[in-house]
């Protein structure tokens, strides 16, 4: 299975919070990936990266941003947390080397602002 | 823009039909993979298809990728309630390969 991690599972917030999500993997991946998903959706990415000091907005528009300072690091930063955010994060990484570039997921962070 | 379009949107079957999902796109891809999201849960990696008019096959899954790397197809043979769940295609296309398009999915329902 793989090894990609978010934290927390839950969060639940007040309007105006500053939340990090964190995702982690340990596969050395140099590809990764923020998609968003409301229940039962589609995913839609918001942001990516090729590697380290490298990100990129994805196709739907956030006012979330990302930094990728470690390899093995992609956390999501919403400077001021509106109910409009409520939804599912979920962290994925790929491999870009092998040309099997299959996406492993992490178990999402499941986002509720109050 | 680049675009995977999936259809049914969602598919009610009884236990032991079959099942089909299609997803469509107006450009070649590159490739196309498929991932199984069961309720609650994160998507899982199924398959990849790389090369025109691929078939592979996973016990009752058969993956199809076509002649024109435009279309792609999954279908399961006598579905079982551990089939529940939303596949998605996800799409490569040779101008980016860097981002994956997904398809909007289908949500499969099985009744016992």
């Amino acid at each position: 299975e793989a090894d990609i991690y978010q934290t927390p599972r839950y969060l639940v917030i007040g309007t105006g919070k500053k939340i990090t999500l964190e995702c982690s993997q340990t596969m050395g991946h140099d590809k990764m990936y923020w998609y968003q998903q409301d229940p039962g959706m589609e995913l839609h990415l918001i942001h990516y990266s090729y590697g380290v000091n490298s990100t990129e907005k994805g196709d739907l528009s956030s006012e979330s941003t990302v930094s990728r300072i470690r390899t093995e690091h992609f956390p999501l930063t919403l400077e001021s947390a509106r109910p409009s955010h409520t939804s599912q994060y979920l962290c994925a990484s790929s491999d870009a080397g092998t040309g099997d570039e299959k996406l492993f997921f992490g178990s999402g962070t499941q986002l509720s602002v109050l | 823009g680049q675009q995977v379009m999936q259809i049914p949107q969602y598919q009610h079957v009884q236990e032991g039909e079959d099942f089909t999902t299609y997803c469509n796109s107006s450009t070649t891809l590159s490739n196309i993979q498929w991932y199984k999201q069961r309720p609650g849960g994160h998507p899982v990696f199924l398959i990849q298809l790389v090369k025109s008019g691929e078939v592979k096959k996973q016990k009752r899954l058969t993956f199809q990728f076509g002649e024109a790397k435009k279309n792609s197809s999954l279908h399961i043979t006598a579905t079982q309630t551990t089939d529940v769940g939303t596949y998605f295609c996800a799409g490569l296309f040779f101008s980016n390969f860097n981002k994956f398009y997904f398809g909007s999915g289908t949500k499969l329902n099985v009744k016992p």
